[in-house]
């Protein structure tokens, strides 16, 4: 396999459920993103991981909690979310760490996430 | 706050039209990125512009990079049915990347 994959592809999930998505990328990349995509909204960056520490967070609700066990592999694990939080989450995956940002990313197809 | 406006936000045209999408900011990027976004897919990377002014071309697509870095330009000419997507612009500047909402073009055979 190549690239970046992501499972599952789709989710329906009650606000008192918990699940995860996971990412996974054959590039030999160092950082990994995971991205929110709603309508009428740009992709919304949720966090970020360079060599497997988390370096940003942009300000997202403590029911979305990432981990990054190794460089190829990012989690997002999903806890009492809100019928807001239904969206696309793609994961990214890119050469260097978010400090070079020229760096291009690679996107995987995404997770549709429904809450109800 | 850096942000990125797309316009037009829609545009459906018919095959072989030529259209151009704009990607407009008031901060300055040290580059520039142009994506499509295929229905039920991830976003893929189409070209990144660095230098102000600079020009480049895809085939078809033609993408410029403004003179000042605030912003870019994809043009297509003679759009084809597979050219359908969400073109999507982002921005980066010593952070991770700043993305715009995106024009969701609709080619019509």
């Amino acid at each position: 396999e190549t690239g970046v994959t992501q499972t599952p592809r789709h989710l329906v999930m009650g606000m008192t459920n918990k699940k995860s998505l996971k990412c996974e990328q054959h590039l030999g990349h160092n950082a990994m993103y995971w991205y929110k995509q709603s309508a009428k909204k740009p992709l919304e960056l949720m966090f970020v991981y360079s060599l497997e520490e988390r370096v940003e967070n942009n300000s997202v609700p403590s029911r979305f909690s990432p981990e990054c066990p190794n460089s190829s592999h990012l989690f997002l694990h999903l806890h009492t979310l809100q019928p807001e939080d239904s969206a696309l989450y793609l994961c990214a995956s890119s050469q260097e760490p978010p400090s070079y940002s020229n760096q291009p990313q690679h996107f995987g197809d995404g997770t549709r996430l429904s809450i109800l | 706050t850096q942000l990125l406006e797309q316009s037009p936000q829609f545009l459906s045209i018919q095959e072989g039209e030529n259209l151009t999408v704009y990607c407009n900011s008031s901060s300055v990027f040290s580059s520039l990125q142009w994506y499509r976004q295929e229905p039920g897919e991830g976003p893929v990377l189409l070209v990144t512009v660095v230098t102000g002014g600079e020009v480049k071309k895809l085939k078809r697509l033609t993408f410029q990079f403004g003179d000042a870095r605030k912003d870019s330009s994809l043009h297509i000419t003679a759009a084809q049915p597979g050219d359908t997507g969400l073109y999507l612009c982002a921005g980066a500047e010593n952070t991770p990347l700043v993305f715009g909402k995106g024009t969701r073009l609709s080619v019509i055979a």
